[in-house]
């Protein structure tokens, strides 16, 4: 079975710092891992994923991930946060045996960017 | 091309009534996708359809959850009867069609049910 954890419900930083959001794995196969992001009323948006290949994966709005296999970890950061990083962030797995397979999310964390 | 519509964005129901939910995914994406999540809890998993045909609906909380997909186009979820604990929001997601290598799922906005 696999599973999601991201340590920290909520995370505040001030604005110009760096954004550091904590996720970990476990899977049976190789994975496809995600990072969407919610912002206020609207739907899940993908910043990111890693399939195959390179480990460092950027995305979009200046994020960018690392999968590190030996720690299965696939934490997200930004250099400097912008005020309008302010969201809910989901980290995500899915099987990899196919592409098309069902995503399993972790519990969210919520990025408050202090002025 | 649009992208994952969602119908309606927001539904109030008595415990006891009848919701159903809909869900247009893009145009020419075999896979589609619901998930939901109830308050304070992750977002889960409910089922797969593969054009017409259900794949996977190992996620189904209860036999009072029953999605469609007539056509292999748009999908409904119904719930009948709605109980307190179905309150949360209702995510709809499409893939392309199988056998790809980089098949993203498409997330719509999703509809906020609270059931009082």
């Amino acid at each position: 079975a696999q599973s999601v954890t991201q340590l920290g419900s909520h995370v505040s930083v001030s604005e110009g710092a760096l954004v550091l959001l904590r996720c970990n794995y476990s899977s049976s196969v190789p994975p496809y891992l995600f990072w969407y992001v919610q912002y206020p009323n609207q739907g899940l948006q993908l910043l990111l994923k890693y399939t195959t290949g390179a480990t460092l994966v950027k995305g979009i709005n200046g994020f960018e991930a690392e999968f590190k296999k030996s720690e299965t970890s696939f934490h997200l950061t930004k250099p400097s946060a912008h005020m309008s990083d302010a969201a809910e962030y989901f980290c995500a797995v899915s099987g990899g045996k196919t592409s098309y397979d069902k995503v399993i999310f972790g519990p969210g964390t919520s990025l408050s960017v202090i002025p | 091309e649009a992208g994952v519509t969602q119908f309606p964005s927001h539904s109030v129901i008595e415990k006891g009534q009848t919701v159903t939910l809909r869900c247009d995914p893009i145009s020419g994406h075999d896979n589609l996708y619901w998930y939901r999540r109830v308050m304070g809890k992750e977002i889960k998993f409910l089922l797969h359809f593969v054009k017409e045909s259900k794949q996977d609906e190992s996620g189904m909380p209860n036999n009072r959850f029953l999605a469609e997909r007539t056509g292999g186009t748009y999908s409904t979820l119904k719930v009948q009867p709605a109980e307190l604990e179905d309150s949360g929001v209702y995510f709809c997601a499409s893939s392309r069609r199988t056998g790809t290598t980089n098949n993203e799922q498409f997330f719509g906005p999703g509809t906020r049910l609270t059931v009082l």
